[in-house]
């Protein structure tokens, strides 16, 4: 089945660490992104890459770093300049980048520091 | 800049109920509105997609409407069941740009 998988489903970072989250897909999609979930807040964009070897920042870049170096993998390293990690993460993935259509999305990565 | 607003943030109906969940937005200017659902601790599951071109989209009991005039859009689901309980999200993406402005979701529990 085709379809966006994260991984690990849960993680824990001690203080000064860096972390990075995998995100794969199998759709054949061009764009992916990755985007924070905080509690009572909406969903805030971190990163998005339209094609292999391109990202650009988001909203929320300060902090999280990312490659694209195959069309299917986007991962998301969050360093220790990120003050305060802890949240839910999501990938998602649209087809073409020239334009927004549906989203599809990974089940996320829920990250905690200790 | 673009903002995306839910009311209610929370709601319960007893089963069988008809409802409708509200997104406004502020900029009429945007290419697509999606509607998610997010049961906790998962990711987001697309339910319906609308085109700035388009009024509704149906798939099932869900029916979603977009007012791009009045920055509005709504998603009703008819007849409600408990397995609808979870929370639903909408997002815009605007012309021109390559992400969705998501709204912080209105939390469903349908009660058996």
């Amino acid at each position: 089945d085709g379809g966006i998988t994260q991984s690990p489903k849960y993680l824990f970072r001690k203080e000064g660490q860096n972390v990075t989250l995998s995100c794969e897909q199998n759709l054949n999609h061009d764009a992916m992104y990755w985007y924070r979930q905080d509690p009572g807040q909406g969903l805030r964009l971190i990163y998005y890459s339209q094609i292999v070897n391109d990202f650009q920042k988001g909203d929320i870049a300060e902090g999280y770093s990312v490659s694209r170096e195959k069309k299917e993998s986007f991962p998301l390293t969050v360093t220790s300049a990120q003050k305060n990690p802890t949240a839910f993460y999501l990938c998602a993935s649209t087809p073409r980048p020239d334009s927004i259509t549906e989203a599809f999305f990974g089940q996320g990565t829920r990250l905690t520091v200790v | 800049k673009q903002e995306v607003t839910q009311i209610p943030a929370a709601l319960s109906v007893p089963e069988g109920e008809n409802l409708v969940l509200n997104c406004s937005f502020t900029d009429s200017a945007i290419y697509n509105l999606q509607w998610f659902r997010q049961d906790p601790g998962k990711g987001l599951t697309s339910l319906l997609l609308i085109q700035s071109s388009q009024r509704e989209q149906t798939s099932g009991r869900l029916n979603a409407s977009l007012d791009k005039s009045s920055g509005r859009s709504t998603l009703y689901i008819a007849a409600s069941q408990p397995g609808d309980s979870a929370t639903y999200l909408c997002a815009v993406s605007s012309s021109g740009t390559y992400k969705y402005i998501f709204g912080t979701g209105t939390r469903l529990k349908v009660l058996a």
